[in-house]
């Protein structure tokens, strides 16, 4: 049982550059999201879903798509990346209650 | 949207001391965690508590829902508990917006 698991860990892109981040999970929770950490603040919601094939913006969406075409997998898009969004980023699962993180991709964009 | 706030920003204690973390809501939440980020940067869930009591350890919380807050308290410190504690609220699973954390430092 694997938990939440995210690739890659430590990305490096260049601006105007586009990529995805992988998350997968193997505890067939319903609710999945994803979350930004900034230095000295705490999480900031991007994009959550409640199922697969349903999915809605969170506070800090711009820049960012997902999609969930299966219940194990959620991969975030970033479309065109930016310096602002140096940051990094955390996938987490939701079982009516208790989120669970995955370890965290650290993401720089130059 | 709702907004967390959570004291002290800082807190520093010497092993064996304990301590209480606070997080205050702007808005009713049906939905609150506690959470441990440790210095490597994993997060851990503590505590799913909407409203009452819990346990765990030498870990306890309680959340007063009428009053929109919620406590977190560390009994017995040791250096593992150093990091980073948030809260986080919600009205939905899955949508949770979390304070800017309690910077914990234990000294042996």
């Amino acid at each position: 049982n694997a938990g939440v698991t995210q690739t890659p860990k430590f990305q490096v892109l260049k601006t105007g550059q586009s990529m995805t981040l992988q998350c997968a999970q193997d505890m067939n929770h319903e609710y999945m999201s994803w979350y930004r950490q900034d230095p000295g603040m705490g999480l900031r919601l991007i994009h959550y879903s409640v199922g697969a094939g349903i999915t809605d913006q969170g506070e800090v969406p711009n820049g960012y798509n997902v999609s969930r075409s299966t219940t194990e997998d959620f991969p975030l898009r970033l479309l065109s990346a930016a310096p602002s969004q140096t940051s990094v980023y955390f996938c987490a699962t939701d079982r009516g209650g208790e989120q669970y993180f995955g370890p965290g991709t650290r993401l720089t964009v130059t | 949207g709702i907004q967390v706030e959570q004291s002290p920003p800082d807190l520093i204690l010497q092993e064996g001391a304990n301590s209480t973390l606070r997080c205050n809501f702007s808005d009713s939440v049906n939905n609150l965690q506690w959470f441990h980020q440790n210095p490597w940067g994993q997060l851990i869930n503590l505590f799913y508590i909407p409203s009452g009591t819990k346990q765990n350890g030498r870990l306890s919380a309680t959340t007063v829902a009428t009053e929109r807050y919620s406590l977190l308290y560390i009994s017995s410190s040791q250096t593992t508990d150093s990091g980073v504690y948030f809260c986080a609220g919600g009205t939905s699973y899955g949508k949770l917006t979390f304070g800017q954390g309690t910077i914990l430092t234990v000294h042996p």
